[in-house]
């Protein structure tokens, strides 16, 4: 049974680009999660997806954007990349949220904005 | 708005010691805590889940405890080993619609042989 996979694995990018990261959930899991983890910091909450719907955002600016598809995979879009937007992007999927509390991380995608 | 802080920020043992990490959050409107391992550049394996009816959560040589009212989590990790060394992550699950997590800065552990 695969986990969470994302992709790509790295990625390197100038200022002002735009980027797109995927995350295929483990199999069954109708939630994704995005998570951006800083370098030295936790991880912080972007946003959730459930039923291709944006169900919860953190305190994010519209520059981050997401979608579900109808077999749950998920992107995460950037767009006009900043210097602090290089970190670590973590996806997490889960059950329904009102009915599983475990969520099962990714190997995340690694973004380096020059 | 939770906040959770993690200390110490950084800690090294020698094999075979028993240590302790510490949690807290500002918030005690909590569905549940939970403990992730992270090693360098990967992602995070959960380790532990206490719910806030729970007190303590085991399993193997690690124990974690919750204080939900004080604000306040540990994990022990009893006789610890190299291949303990790795950032461990708190976060807590607010008692709000959805099931994002709120993070801590982590611990980096790290056992000497």
């Amino acid at each position: 049974d695969a986990g969470v996979t994302q992709s790509p694995t790295h990625l390197i990018k100038t200022r002002g680009q735009q980027v797109t990261l995927r995350c295929s959930p483990k199999s069954g899991h109708d939630t994704v999660s995005w998570y951006q983890q800083a370098l030295g910091q936790g991880p912080q909450f972007i946003f959730q997806y459930y039923e291709e719907e944006e169900r919860q955002r953190g305190n994010f600016p519209d520059r981050f954007s997401g979608h579900q598809f109808p077999n749950y995979s998920s992107e995460l879009n950037v767009n006009a990349l900043l210097l602090g937007d290089s970190a670590l992007y973590l996806c997490a999927s889960s059950l329904d949220p009102d009915l599983s509390d475990t969520q099962y991380f990714g190997p995340g995608t690694r973004l380096t904005v020059l | 708005k939770q906040e959770v802080t993690q200390i110490p920020a950084a800690l090294s043992v020698p094999e075979g010691e028993n240590l302790v990490l510490n949690c807290s959050f500002t918030d005690s409107a909590i569905y549940n805590l939970q403990w992730f391992r992270q090693d360098p550049g990967k992602g995070l394996t959960s380790l532990l889940l206490i719910q806030s009816s729970q007190r303590e959560q085991t399993s193997g040589r690690l124990n974690a405890s919750l204080d939900k009212s004080s604000g306040r989590s540990t994990l022990y990790i009893a006789a610890s080993q190299p291949g303990d060394s790795a950032t461990y992550l708190c976060a807590v699950r607010p008692a709000e619609y959805g099931n994002k997590l709120v993070f801590g800065a982590g611990t980096i552990l790290r056992v000497k042989s």
